[in-house]
């Protein structure tokens, strides 16, 4: 089964603290793509990254790093010194390279930063 | 202004009524895609179409049809609105040069179907 699974459906944290969102993803495909998407109160959904499954090097946006595992099927989001404007639900997402259009989304994780 | 465009934005009907929600993108992109989101079920794929000629059918297809008037619109019909089928519409375009190109997504429309 192609599937995205995002365990933490809300998460609360006080302005400053580091915040990890977690993306566990299930595949029998050798060759795809995963993303990261933040939706912000405003409803729209914006692009924050892609990774390939045979470039397993982490990476680093500001405050912003991804962990991707191989080993662990895994794709971790880690936002290190949140803000308020960290607020917004952020979906993990799958996509093949067997170019079927299909981007598999998880269930997505609402994230609170309180002040 | 915005790369991916969906008119209506926000749009409440009666059950039984026939419904067309339209998307346009100055992009240049090939690919367009319509889908739904629903709480707790994250973003599910309705159609997608890879170029003009192109039309394929995605996870949840059912009671819903699409039309590519041109590269740049990708309209969504629903034939018979039902209430089930309330939610949030996302018209989304890519690159045509591989599924690794990242989707990029409209404002979405607010759909109630009462």
């Amino acid at each position: 089964a192609q599937k995205v699974t995002q365990a933490q459906t809300e998460i609360s944290v006080v302005e400053k603290e580091d915040v990890t969102l977690d993306c566990v993803y299930e595949t029998r495909d050798t060759t795809y793509y995963l993303f990261w998407y933040k939706q912000p109160p405003s409803g729209e959904l914006v692009f924050l990254i892609r990774r390939n499954s045979f470039d397993e090097q982490n990476e680093i946006s500001g405050r912003y790093s991804w962990n991707f595992q191989k080993s662990t099927s895994s794709f971790n989001f880690t936002i290190t010194a949140s803000q308020v404007v960290d607020s917004a639900v952020y979906f993990c997402a799958l996509i093949f390279s067997s170019n079927t259009g299909k981007l598999i989304f998880g269930q997505g994780t609402t994230l609170q930063v309180k002040p | 202004d915005a790369d991916v465009t969906q008119t209506p934005r926000n749009r409440i009907t009666k059950t039984g009524k026939r419904i067309m929600l339209e998307c346009s993108q100055t992009k240049g992109h090939d690919r367009m895609y319509w889908y739904r989101q629903d709480p707790g079920l994250g973003l599910r794929l309705i159609y997608y179409s890879f170029d003009v000629k192109d039309i394929n059918k995605g996870e949840i297809s059912d009671g819903y049809s699409v039309s590519r008037q041109a590269q740049a619109k990708f309209s969504l019909s629903l034939e018979s609105a039902i209430p089930n089928q309330t939610a949030l519409y996302f018209c989304a375009t890519s690159e045509g040069t591989g599924s690794h190109q990242p989707q990029h997504f409209g404002d979405g429309t607010r759909l109630s179907i009462l």
